[in-house]
């Protein structure tokens, strides 16, 4: 199974918003309203902050959004700061029943 | 709150077995989650290794399956990995995670594994 398509690198400036896009295929991604993200800072677990296209677990900050259209999902960081710098990932659960992840996004808050 | 924590050799010679565990607390292990396997190469992205329920039933990375066993004990609260024939290309970082949702909410912190002659 190939890896979602996200971009390698995305930066913006304290209090700006940035989208991350996530492209898969009609087997995963436009195939199933199961796309959920993680952020992961150096040398630490990757962290859930959307799961079901869209929701947020408890405690993750309202500043992190994400939708989807058609095969691709999309992650929206608004009001950046200093802390959201770290790797973003998608996930997609697929039609072959198995999971796959994006290349990962690197986010530089400039 | 429920933890989940890897455990297993660090490193390995290409042709060995790997073999990984991960011990749940905070949690019933048949509470009726999925629990899965992650793993991230140096430098690199996130790669899903599989999942297993507590009923034993499993599903498998189609790139790894045929060197990939996961299995669980649920009387210690525990899910495993065995990864056969292991090369350079199987050194990284591996996660245990729980699978709610179609997604993975509680990662462990990861243990390193490498493969070198």
């Amino acid at each position: 199974q190939s890896a979602l398509t996200q971009p390698a690198s995305v930066s913006g400036y304290p209090g700006q918003s940035i989208t991350i896009s996530c492209t898969g295929t009609s087997s995963d991604v436009g195939g199933f309203n199961y796309v959920s993200w993680y952020q992961q800072h150096p040398g630490t677990a990757p962290k859930l902050l959307i799961f079901d296209v869209n929701k947020r677990p408890s405690g993750v900050s309202y500043r992190f959004s994400a939708s989807k259209s058609g095969s691709t999902a999309s992650l929206t960081v608004s009001g950046l700061q200093a802390e959201d710098e770290a790797d973003y990932y998608c996930s997609s659960y697929t039609s072959r029943n198995t999971w796959v992840f994006g290349g990962g996004t690197k986010l530089t808050v400039l | 709150q429920v933890q989940l924590r890897e455990s297993g050799p660090g490193l390995l010679k290409p042709s060995e077995t790997l073999s990984l565990t991960c011990t749940v607390s905070g949690s019933s292990i048949t509470s009726g989650f999925y629990w899965g396997w992650i793993r991230q190469p140096p430098g690199k992205g996130l790669e899903w290794i599989g999942n297993i329920y507590h009923s034993g039933t499993t599903y498998y990375n189609p790139s790894l399956k045929s060197r990939l066993t996961i299995s669980v004990d649920t009387s210690k609260k525990q899910f495993s990995l065995r990864l056969r024939s292991v090369t350079a290309a199987d050194t990284a970082v591996y996660y245990c995670a729980r699978n709610v949702d179609y997604a993975f909410d509680i990662w462990g912190q990861g243990t390193m594994v490498t493969v070198s002659s």
